[in-house]
């Protein structure tokens, strides 16, 4: 119950394209679900976090599409580029003390010049 | 301003040596948590601490321990390494306050023959 699924492992898409990368939940006291973004021989960073208040967050090129009945949510980057290619992983937290937070098992993104 | 700074980058042990992976934060934040990266498997949560002196089991706890005496330092020790702690460690940190982003390091690649 304390699984974020994640898909695709792996993704291609040309440079203008739309990137779509998916995850789901079963754990509903979950009530923080960021996604984090890592270049090779790097740590994760930050990219968009959204709360289940609201079904969509937008942050430039970046959406964040939240199903709560569904208990899914997707990042959406719009009009790819290649300096986008990088691991995306998918994240939630419960909203504890511990701030602890379950990964997806990652996307790896190419986009093609 | 470093932020999140791992030593060493890079390690290679034998199977049943010993060795400790550092962490530290500038940021005086007041959480700390180390990862696991494996391929496919996302970020696995080893142990985190939520103050200076305490520290908590996560998801993969099994032949790591790890100590917080001072609030900026994580550190996080094998005692007789195994093949299978071959991996990427990271180290992140996060303020107290709830659904605050975590802060990752680059990574300690670590390989046991």
């Amino acid at each position: 119950q304390q699984q974020v699924k994640q898909s695709p492992q792996s993704l291609i898409v040309q440079k203008g394209g739309i990137s779509i990368i998916n995850c789901a939940y079963e754990n509903t006291a979950f009530d923080y679900f960021p996604w984090y973004q890592q270049f090779p021989g790097k740590g994760p960073a930050l990219l968009i976090a959204i709360r289940p208040d609201v079904s969509e967050k937008k942050e430039g090129r970046f959406t964040i599409s939240f199903n709560k009945s569904a208990k899914q949510f997707s990042l959406h980057i719009m009009d790819s580029q290649p300096g986008d290619s990088a691991t995306y992983f998918c994240a939630a937290s419960a909203g504890s003390n511990t701030g602890k937070l379950i990964f997806g098992q990652g996307t790896t993104l190419q986009v093609k010049p | 301003n470093a932020g999140v700074t791992q030593t060493p980058k890079f390690r290679v042990l034998k199977t049943g040596q010993s060795m400790t992976l550092l962490c530290a934060q500038d940021m005086n934040h007041e959480y700390m948590y180390w990862y696991r990266q494996d391929p496919g498997m996302g970020l696995r949560l080893i142990h985190y601490s939520v103050g200076e002196g305490t520290t908590a089991k996560g998801e993969v706890p099994d032949g790591y321990n790890v100590s917080r005496l001072k609030k900026q330092n994580f550190l996080l020790g094998l005692e007789s390494a195994a093949p299978s702690q071959t991996s990427v460690y990271f180290c992140a940190s996060r303020p107290g306050q709830r659904h605050q982003p975590q802060h990752f390091g680059d990574g300690t690649r670590l390989s046991i023959l």
